[in-house]
């Protein structure tokens, strides 16, 4: 069954280290894979888009993706996290040109 | 072009009452969802309507939960005899995959409260 996967409920990490947010899918026809965030109180936005060609793309707010198709990965990073970058991530996918799957969400805490 | 709009953005019902909410997607995307998030949890997946293919409601936690789309466009999410575990914020998204439109627009959502 198709599905999307976010391992990590929770992170926390300290304002200026990296980040990087994992996401998994299922098997089988590669989706086309999307990260969106989610600040408190606020809606949710399209912070990058991966359909095919070169795998690192690149987002708002200085987010990068990379997807490995080896690992069914489509992980989120960031060189350097800021204090604004605290809000919750969702990694979804649309199969087959059809329904779109997200998963459960990591929360991102950021220490100063 | 507007956005997903979502009406109300707040309600308060009491419990055992039938709420009806709504959601305007982006005029010609083709496809609808409902989301349902609860305080502190990720997206629920409710319902989704493509065109005019049968929706798949295999999301809807019980049969109090009803949703339509009118003329492929308006959709309605209708609960009836809420419940205080009804109590969160229902989101609305909508694209247009066969267009090319893959990515989801989301509408700013109704916080229902069931008292």
């Amino acid at each position: 069954a198709q599905s999307v996967t976010q391992p990590d409920i929770h992170i926390t990490v300290s304002e200026g280290a990296s980040l990087e947010l994992r996401c998994n899918y299922s098997y089988g026809a590669t989706p086309y894979l999307f990260w969106y965030v989610q600040s408190p109180g606020q809606g949710l936005q399209l912070l990058l888009k991966y359909f095919s060609g070169d795998t690192l793309v690149q987002g708002i707010k200085g987010f990068e993706a990379e997807f490995k198709r080896s690992q069914s990965s489509f992980n989120l990073r960031k060189p350097s996290v800021h204090w604004s970058d605290a809000a919750e991530y969702f990694c979804g996918g649309l199969y087959n040109f059809n329904k779109f799957y997200f998963g459960s969400g990591t929360k991102l805490n950021v220490k100063p | 072009g507007a956005g997903v709009s979502q009406s109300p953005s707040n309600k308060v019902t009491e419990k055992g009452k039938d709420v009806e909410l709504r959601c305007d997607p982006i005029s010609g995307h083709t496809a609808l969802y409902w989301y349902r998030q609860s305080l502190g949890q990720g997206l629920e997946f409710l319902i989704y309507f493509q065109g005019n293919s049968a929706p798949d409601k295999s999301g809807l936690p019980s049969d109090r939960f009803s949703a339509e789309r009118t003329g492929g466009s308006v959709s309605t999410l209708t609960i009836q005899r809420t419940q205080q575990e009804d109590s969160a914020v229902y989101l609305c998204a909508s694209s247009s995959p066969l267009a090319g439109l893959y990515e989801q627009y989301f509408g700013p959502g109704t916080r229902l409260t069931v008292t």
